[in-house]
């Protein structure tokens, strides 16, 4: 099975500074038929159903604001937020989506709080 | 617009029965493989079960196979989650998705908490 760890576990930032978070996979979740990224990425805050922001990696989801972005490939990746707002706090995952027969595993977590 | 609304949660004693449901608006039910995902006090997201636009297969997570069935009716745009011998670690509020194919989630619901407790 395939392993999600994501690091660090939390995280402070200042308002208006970058927050970076990164995911590393147990293996490459780069499908080499399409060359895409099967990761994606969650914001979860408390009493909200998760939120998608990226899929594919680094192609964000409609409506997400552009200081969010995904990068990496293979197995690292990392989520940025080029500059915090108060309305980012929350806890990010990661998830691939690359196991066949589907096994949707998440990362841990990593809770976002303001420095 | 895609909706999707959670219900049946509550309090069940260990090794009870629950039935979880999920009805979903806004999109060709059948088209889509659908998954519950489930969050525990303090922990993080855990993927519970997939199922497929037709319902001919099925995924289960490690924790839940043998003890949970995902299925779903078309006639009804409803997704389910029948969930048997309960048992403590189950208590979680259970999301239901939509699925880009067989990808991420893009849409959620709300969620509905279940607790087990005697």
């Amino acid at each position: 099975d395939i392993v999600m760890t994501q690091s660090p576990d939390s995280l402070a930032v200042s308002l208006g500074e970058r927050a970076t978070i990164h995911c590393k996979s147990s293996r490459s979740v780069l499908y080499n038929l399409n060359n895409q990224n099967y990761l994606a990425w969650y914001q979860k805050k408390p009493g909200q159903p998760p939120k998608l922001l990226i899929y594919r990696a680094s192609t964000r989801e409609s409506g997400v604001p552009e200081r969010f972005s995904g990068s990496g490939s293979g197995t690292d990746f990392t989520l940025t937020i080029s500059s915090l707002q108060a309305e980012d706090v929350a806890v990010y995952y990661c998830q691939q989506y690359y196991s066949a027969p589907p096994m949707y595993i998440f990362g841990q977590g990593t809770k976002l709080e303001i420095k | 617009e895609v909706q999707l609304a959670e219900s049946g949660g509550g309090l069940v004693q260990p090794g009870g029965s629950l039935r979880l449901a999920c009805a979903a608006s806004g999109f060709t039910f059948s088209d889509s493989p659908m998954t519950w995902v489930r969050q525990a006090p303090g922990k993080g997201l855990e993927w519970v079960a997939t199922i497929s636009g037709s319902g001919g297969s099925t995924y289960y997570g490690d924790s839940v196979k043998g003890r949970f069935t995902v299925s779903r009716d078309s006639s009804k745009n409803t997704l389910y989650l029948q969930m048997n011998s309960l048992r403590a670690e189950d208590t979680a509020v259970y999301y239901c998705a939509h699925q880009s194919g067989w990808s991420y989630f893009d849409y959620w619901g709300q969620g509905t908490p279940v607790t087990v407790s005697s």
